[in-house]
């Protein structure tokens, strides 16, 4: 297996304009989590998926951000619009089951920079 | 809340010494990961602990979560500059609401640089 795929590796784009950051998870793998990383605020759960459908999103910082995972080999995660304090890396991961007993792996992250 | 806190914040270590990094918990862990980071890159999963008092080796890297299971340390001995990195220490609290999230709550982590 590929791992966690994400795409794209970089991006770069405008204050106000929308950006979509995608995710594929290991095949057979059933939650799948978005993070965000910042050097201010390390690593953060926006939101988790169990069997594609999302059970917490708590951690997802404002009505700008939402994220999608219409099937279980893929999910999106969308900032509309965009501010340069969404500067980040966004990582997606995916387990076999909840945290709890399991592994996670990481996705090379999507490195995002507002201007 | 969970909160992890993780010491030191960055460590210079030499080559060939041994280090310790530590990670603590506000309140008692369900599990606690190690993960690790290179710079640019994803995380990779090193070890998992659970129960109280339990220590886990792989290679030159040693692990222990403590009786209380509210503190956990990560062990290096003899440094090589291949264990340079960021390492993290990720948990899931023994009792959350229900409506908090299942996912994992990082630390800070910490930032190993090994001199040659």
């Amino acid at each position: 297996d590929a791992g966690v795929i994400q795409s794209p590796r970089h991006e770069v784009t405008e204050m106000g304009q929308e950006v979509t950051l995608r995710c594929k998870p290991i095949s057979g793998h059933n939650s799948l989590f978005w993070y965000r990383q910042t050097m201010m605020r390390g690593l953060e759960l926006l939101i988790y998926f169990n069997n594609n459908v999302p059970i917490d999103d708590s951690g997802m910082p404002e009505d700008r951000f939402s994220a999608k995972m219409p099937n279980a080999s893929f999910s999106t995660l969308k900032i509309q619009p965009s501010e340069p304090r969404d500067s980040a890396v966004y990582f997606c991961a995916s387990s076999l089951a909840r945290w709890a007993n399991t592994e996670a792996f990481f996705g090379q992250g999507t490195r995002l920079t507002v201007v | 809340s969970q909160e992890l806190e993780q010491s030191p914040q960055s460590l210079i270590v030499q080559e060939g010494k041994n280090l310790t990094i530590n990670c603590t918990s506000s309140k008692t862990l369900y599990g606690l990961y190690w993960y690790k980071q290179k710079y640019g890159e994803g995380l990779i999963f090193l070890m998992m602990l659970q129960k109280g008092g339990e220590e886990k080796s792989h290679e030159k890297i040693t692990a222990k979560l403590d009786e209380k299971k509210q503190q956990s340390s990560l062990h290096i001995t003899a440094s090589q500059p291949s264990h340079a990195g960021i390492y993290l220490c990720g948990a899931v609290p023994v009792l959350y609401s229900g409506g908090g999230a299942d996912g994992l709550t990082f630390g800070k982590g910490t930032h190993l640089i090994i001199q040659p």
